[in-house]
């Protein structure tokens, strides 16, 4: 059983588009994030939303917007897709604050591949 | 913000050799917590180990060990007989308590060679 899902695994597309990546926990975390993996391994943070309240919002264009409908789920839509968007894109979810040694220990989905045309 | 630095971009080694990857950060918070995590060839981010700001006692586990300097700013991971297995991209986070917020160096590419 899964404990952090996204879809789809890969996505292709045509600059302008708009697309969407789901993102699902089930560790019952309270907080849970994207990261954007460039094509030189480098790991951005862009979202970090805490019981549905975003808490991180880097400098990330507007084209980008995340939406929480719950705490289990984070999805990540963009829109006029541009070729600087090819990445993978991370979710991630974690327990804030926790005493236990899981604290603040960020569990990784598979990964979204999404690469612009 | 804090700043985690590996300056290490590849390393490579031959099978059974030791290798120690660098990482330094930077921070005001007293309160943090570092992390180590590995990204094979598959893509996939595997957590290695947590420590936090006060406990600076070195961990091993198996062939990997972790070295914890306040007084340097250093968390340097070792790995002992390295293993074809071990090639992959590790990554040294932070994350300051106050915000949850973790911050990644930029990766230092193992390649161990048979």
């Amino acid at each position: 059983d899964t404990a952090v899902s996204q879809t789809p695994k890969y996505l292709v597309t045509q600059m302008g588009n708009d697309k969407s990546i789901k993102c699902e926990q089930n560790l019952g975390h309270d907080t849970m994030y994207w990261y954007k993996q460039d094509s030189k391994k480098f790991l951005k943070i862009m979202f970090s939303y805490n019981n549905k309240e975003l808490i991180i919002n880097e400098t990330v264009p507007n084209r980008f917007s995340p939406k929480s409908p719950d705490k289990a789920h984070l999805n990540l839509h963009i829109n006029s897709l541009e070729l600087g968007d090819s990445a993978v894109y991370f979710c991630a979810s974690s327990q804030w604050g926790a005493s236990s040694s899981g604290a603040n220990v960020l569990t990784f989905g598979a990964g979204s591949r999404l690469t612009v045309l | 913000a804090q700043k985690v630095t590996q300056a290490q971009t590849e390393i490579s080694v031959v099978e059974k050799e030791d290798v120690t990857l660098d990482c330094v950060y930077e921070t005001r918070d007293t309160t943090y917590y570092l992390f180590w995590y590995k990204q094979p060839p598959s893509g996939e981010l595997v957590f290695l180990i947590r420590r936090n700001s006060f406990d600076e006692q070195n961990e091993i586990s198996g062939r990997y060990s972790w070295n914890f300097q306040k007084s340097t700013s250093s968390f340097n991971f070792t790995i002992t007989a390295s293993q074809v297995v071990d090639s992959a991209v590790y990554f040294c986070a932070l994350s300051e308590a106050q915000n949850n917020d973790m911050r990644f160096g930029a990766g230092t590419r193992l390649t161990v060679k048979p």
